[in-house]
Order: structure tokens, then C-alpha cells, then sequence
């Protein structure tokens, strides 16, 4: 089973505070994801990152940045964390299987989510 | 641009009972189609997904999914729901020119299962 490992199921910051959320999947995926999740809002993609030492910004990427060193492990980086970056944070990866008959083709592994409080 | 409506933020129902979640989308081009399911304190999990060929879908837990283009919808049904069913329900839709699988997600449907 793919198994995605978030660093910290909860977390409180203080504002302004430089914050690590850090994801590591053990099944060799090369592509990784991180989503915020707001209540009605569903999940918004903040970054994501094809391969090593290479990233995409997604839809919300201001205030958020990322780190892809190793293949296994996508860090996400609040430079000075604000009020309003209190949420649920997830972590998602997948493997870019092209072959659309392939059982696998598209899906994406959760991490089960570190909760984001700042004060 | 894609994007993806989930027309219930809130679906009440009693044990036993059928259910439909819907689910419309947005998009020029054609697409790919998924359902996840994120149970309380949990990441989510794949409960089905439409790629091509039959239209109905069956997925775990004895969900199902009906993809119909013309209305443009995926709406999830479950003939008989139990207390366990209770969870938060996200529609979501990939270009399948999209490399990497980006996918858009819609606002989340939570289901109440009430004995």
C-alpha cells in the first residue's frame, strides 16, 4: 500500500513565524502535491512538483513556497506565517502513469492532513 | 478552464436510506472524473473514478458514479447508507492532457448518516 506521512498531525504557530510542513511517500511517485483545505472551499491546490528540485505553483501560491530535494519528500515553507493561513493542510502523491487502462492512472495518495493553527 | 460544483454543502439522510451526491463540471475538453472520500480526522481515499468506456461506475463501500456528458454531471449514488458512511465527499475533474494529473477539486459534500 502507498503510504503518505505528514510531519505533524497539528501544529500551532505564531504570526510571523517561519513554519515546515514537511510529506514523505514511500512508493517512489514522482509527482507531489500540497492542498490547503478550507471549509467550503474544498481543497486548492498550493504547489506541486514533477520530479526533484523541480515545481509548479498551483492556484494559491502567495505566501507558500517549496522544497523538493529528495524524490521521497516535499516540504512546504510559510515564510512568515499569517492569521489567515490557519487550515488544514494535505499532501497528495501520485505516479504519472500515461496508460489510461492502468488500474492506478491519475490517482492520488493522501497524507492524512497536519492542521495549521496561527495565533 | 475546468472547475467543478458540488451543488450540496450539506446532505442529511437516515440509515438505510438511498442516497445521491451531485456533482457537475466545467470544461472544453474532455475529462476525467473522481470521487474521494475523507473520513473524520483523515486524509482521503479514492472512492471511484471515470476514465473512459461504461458511463455507470462502481466503486468501494457500494458506491456508484453515472458520468453523463450531455448534462455535464457525475453525481454519486449509494442505493442503502450506513452510520459508517457519514464522511466529507470532494467530486473532482483532471484534464487527461493535464501531465502530472493535476486535479480541480469541488467544495465538498458532508454526508450525515442518522440512525
Amino acid at each position: 500500500d502507498v503510504k503518505v506521512t505528514q510531519s505533524s498531525r497539528y501544529l500551532v504557530k505564531r504570526t510571523g513565524e517561519k513554519v515546515f510542513l514537511e510529506c514523505v511517500q514511500d512508493m517512489d511517485h514522482e509527482n507531489m502535491f500540497w492542498y490547503r483545505q478550507d471549509p467550503g472551499l474544498g481543497l486548492r491546490l498550493i504547489y506541486f512538483s514533477y520530479d526533484v528540485k523541480m515545481k509548479e505553483k498551483g492556484d494559491i501560491p502567495e505566501g507558500y513556497s517549496v522544497s523538493r530535494e529528495k524524490k521521497e519528500r516535499f516540504s512546504l515553507i510559510l515564510e512568515s506565517a499569517s492569521t489567515n493561513q490557519t487550515s488544514m493542510y494535505l499532501c497528495a502523491s501520485a505516479d504519472p502513469v500515461r496508460q489510461v487502462w492502468d488500474s492506478s492512472y491519475n490517482e492520488q495518495f493522501f497524507g492524512p492532513g497536519t492542521r495549521l493553527t496561527v495565533l | 478552464a475546468q472547475s467543478v460544483t458540488q451543488l450540496d454543502s450539506q446532505v442529511p439522510v437516515f440509515e438505510e436510506a438511498p442516497v445521491e451526491l451531485r456533482c457537475n463540471y466545467s470544461s472544453s475538453v474532455s475529462v476525467y472524473l473522481f470521487w474521494y472520500v475523507q473520513y473524520p480526522n483523515q486524509g482521503l481515499q479514492l472512492l471511484l473514478k471515470y476514465l473512459s468506456g461504461s458511463t455507470l461506475v462502481k466503486g468501494i463501500n457500494g458506491f456508484e458514479a453515472e458520468f453523463n456528458k450531455s448534462q455535464t454531471s457525475f453525481h454519486l449514488r449509494k442505493p442503502s447508507v450506513h452510520i459508517s458512511d457519514t464522511a466529507e465527499y470532494f467530486c473532482a475533474v483532471s484534464d487527461p492532457y493535464n501531465q502530472g494529473g493535476k486535479l480541480i477539486f469541488g467544495q465538498g459534500t458532508e454526508l450525515s448518516v442518522k440512525p
